[in-house]
């Protein structure tokens, strides 16, 4: 089973600051996710890739295959990005099932 | 939004108890996914339906079973409910059956409260 570990586990910085976060998984996989969870519970999917990096708005997620390993940034931050960020890939590779880090706690300060 | 929907949004109930949530999937998503969040265990999958037929397993418990109807709609049933069965559960869908090679839409979960 793809073992997950997200760093760090709580994350605070002040508004405007860059944000990175990052995930790392132990087996091959075809896909990667970034989810992000909001206070009240919902769950919203950011991002899924396969290779090299996606953009959408201030958020950019980028996947390095080789190293098993990927980053959230968030540019200008801001307090409603306030949120758990949760990477998730396959069990291993093949599988179709998703296992989930334990997510990064962001809290953006005013 | 993203266009799945669950019911019901809060569930209190006692132990030993039988509960059903309820799933509608986004029009024209043929997969439902069932996940369950609890403090200690974090998001861990359950159950994948494809157009009515089960896809895949997770760690899902004897006591649950699930079903997907000819509607797309779906259903995880608890029973013999057990305090450590308290947690959000997620619904989540996808267009195809390609699970963690797709994107996944989720729905906005049921708090289930076992006392």
């Amino acid at each position: 089973k793809n073992e997950v570990e997200q760093s760090p586990q709580n994350l605070t910085a002040q508004e405007g600051e860059f944000i990175t976060i990052n995930c790392s998984y132990s087996v091959g996989i075809s896909a990667l996710h970034w989810l992000q969870q909001h206070p009240g519970g919902g769950i919203v999917s950011l991002f899924m890739l396969s290779s090299g990096k996606k953009k959408h708005g201030r958020l950019i997620a980028t996947i390095n295959i080789q190293e098993k390993h990927s980053s959230l940034h968030i540019t200008a931050s801001h307090p409603r990005d306030s949120a758990v960020y949760i990477c998730a890939v396959p069990y291993n590779f093949g599988n179709e099932k998703l296992t989930f880090g334990t997510g990064t706690r962001l809290t953006i300060i005013p | 939004d993203s266009g799945v929907t669950q019911t019901p949004k809060h569930l209190i109930t006692a132990t030993g108890q039988r509960v059903t949530l309820r799933c509608s999937p986004r029009s024209g998503d043929l997969s439902v996914y069932w996940y369950q969040q609890s403090l200690d265990q974090g998001l861990q999958f359950l159950i994948q339906y494809y157009n009515g037929e089960e896809r895949a397993k997770g760690n899902i418990l004897e006591r649950f079973s699930a079903q997907q109807f000819p509607d797309l709609h779906s259903e995880l049933n608890l029973s013999s409910l057990e305090l450590g069965d308290s947690a959000l559960y997620f619904c989540a869908s996808s267009t195809a059956s390609g699970g963690a090679s797709e994107t996944q839409y989720f729905g906005p979960g049921t708090r289930l409260l076992v006392l």
